[in-house]
């Protein structure tokens, strides 16, 4: 069975902070793939960015990053300095090859205060 | 953005009656998913399907049936809704796997309450 653990429930920091949310994953598969999904208060879901299992190679975008450890089985997202319009629900996913669904973690929420 | 329209976005229904929710795509893609969003449970699977007329179940499919007998739409029924089915439904679109690293991109939402 997979399983998405996003421990922080609630983050909540003052603009232009750094801030980083957490991801671990189980699964055993050896060929899978972790996402990561952004829900504004508005409520669509935005993806923000996909992984394999076999690239670990981190990702930046502008004030995103992203750090894959097979090691630790972990997927973290930071954003650096941080803006009152990254305000939103941040979850993880993982799904294993093929048509499966996704799994997703429980999400955090992430509050910037200006 | 993926052409993903649901429908209704609201629908207040009652324990006891049916309930088809809507899911269509303009991208012709391969793969759907419905989903149903709960406080403290993230996401969670109800069943999906992988081509016309080709579904399976998902992490809580008791209680809902799906079809698909398009390629654009996949249906979501409630055959006796309980309040227990009140949620955010979400559907999701994937094209086949390999291609643009077959992401799943999500519908707006349905917000399903049964009194």
């Amino acid at each position: 069975a997979q399983k998405v653990t996003q421990a922080q429930t609630e983050i909540s920091v003052v603009e232009k902070e750094d801030v980083t949310l957490d991801c671990v994953y189980e699964t055993r598969d050896t060929t899978y793939y972790l996402f990561w999904y952004k829900q504004p208060p508005s409520g669509e879901l935005v993806f923000l960015i996909r992984r394999n299992s076999f690239d670990e190679q981190n990702e930046i975008s502008g004030r995103y990053s992203w750090n894959f450890q097979k090691s630790t089985s972990s997927f973290n997202f930071t954003i650096t300095a941080s803006q009152v319009v990254d305000s939103a629900v941040y979850f993880c996913a993982l799904r294993r090859g093929g048509a499966d669904g996704l799994t997703f973690g429980k999400g955090t929420h992430l509050i910037i205060q200006p | 953005d993926a052409g993903i329209t649901q429908s209704p976005r609201h629908k207040v229904t009652e324990t006891g009656t049916p309930v088809t929710l809507r899911c269509h795509q303009t991208e012709n893609h391969r793969y759907m998913y419905w989903y149903r969003q709960d406080p403290g449970h993230g996401l969670r699977l109800i069943h999906y399907s992988y081509g016309v007329k080709d579904t399976d179940k998902g992490e809580v499919s008791d209680g809902y049936s799906v079809s698909r007998s398009k390629t654009e739409d996949f249906l979501l029924t409630l055959e006796s809704a309980t309040s227990s089915q009140t949620s955010v439904y979400f559907c999701a679109i994937s094209p086949s796997p390999g291609q643009r690293g077959d992401t799943q991109y999500f519908g707006p939402g349905t917000r399903l309450t049964v009194l």
